[in-house]
């Protein structure tokens, strides 16, 4: 079974700090990653998505995220953050991009950001 | 062009009463997908719909839900007999070949 482990559950940045938000997945085959954002009170907004290909992804919002097989990780990164950024990050491994592919979900990592 | 539109925002019920979800997928999307995010937690699979089939209901409780998408109109997400354990935010999703688009959820509160 397909499992996402993100190990922190909240975090706290200075604005202008880097972030990293880790991941840990489980899954039997050549997985799928995700990375979303759920500001308070809102849906969840696609970051970037790992498939294949290069391992170092660019996403949206100045975010990447590395794929590191041997490690079992898709851990997210941002060099310097915004006060904006301080939201809920959920990290999602599935078994593909077409129709029916069901995303099995981490817990989540709530980011403070501190002026 | 609008994403996923879920309603109610919010939704309160008494213990007991039915509740209803509602998302209309974005314009052309024939897959539906229904999450669940209980409190301080994650999102959890329920059920994977396309138009007029139930695909995937493994996620889904086996008693006191339901869910359909019918060949006209909304998906439609159903809970029968509320209890405080089904508060929570549902979340909603469609998708075409692939790459979901999430709608903004509805957040059910049992009293």
């Amino acid at each position: 079974a397909q499992s996402v482990t993100q190990p922190d559950i909240h975090i706290t940045v200075s604005e202008g700090a880097s972030l990293e938000l880790r991941c840990n997945y489980s899954y039997g085959a050549t997985p799928y990653l995700f990375w979303y954002v759920q500001s308070p009170g809102q849906g969840l907004q696609l970051l970037l998505k790992y498939f294949s290909g290069d391992t170092l992804v660019q996403g949206i919002k100045g975010f990447e995220a590395e794929f590191k097989r041997s490690q079992s990780s898709f851990n997210l990164r941002k060099p310097s953050v915004h006060w904006s950024d301080a939201a809920e990050y959920f990290c999602a491994v599935g078994s593909g991009e077409a129709a029916g592919n069901k995303l099995t979900f981490g817990g989540g990592t709530r980011v403070l950001v501190k002026p | 062009n609008a994403g996923v539109m879920q309603n109610p925002r919010h939704l309160v019920r008494r213990r007991g009463q039915e509740a209803r979800l509602r998302c209309s997928p974005v314009k052309g999307h024939s897959h539906v997908y229904w999450y669940r995010q209980l409190p301080e937690e994650g999102l959890k699979f329920m059920v994977y719909l396309q138009k007029e089939n139930i695909i995937d209901e493994s996620g889904m409780p086996k008693e006191r839900f339901s869910a359909e998408f019918p060949k006209e109109g909304p998906s439609i997400l159903r809970i029968q007999q509320v209890v405080r354990g089904d508060s929570a935010a549902y979340f909603c999703a469609s998708s075409l070949f692939g790459g979901y688009t999430f709608g903004s959820g509805t957040r059910l509160t049992v009293v």
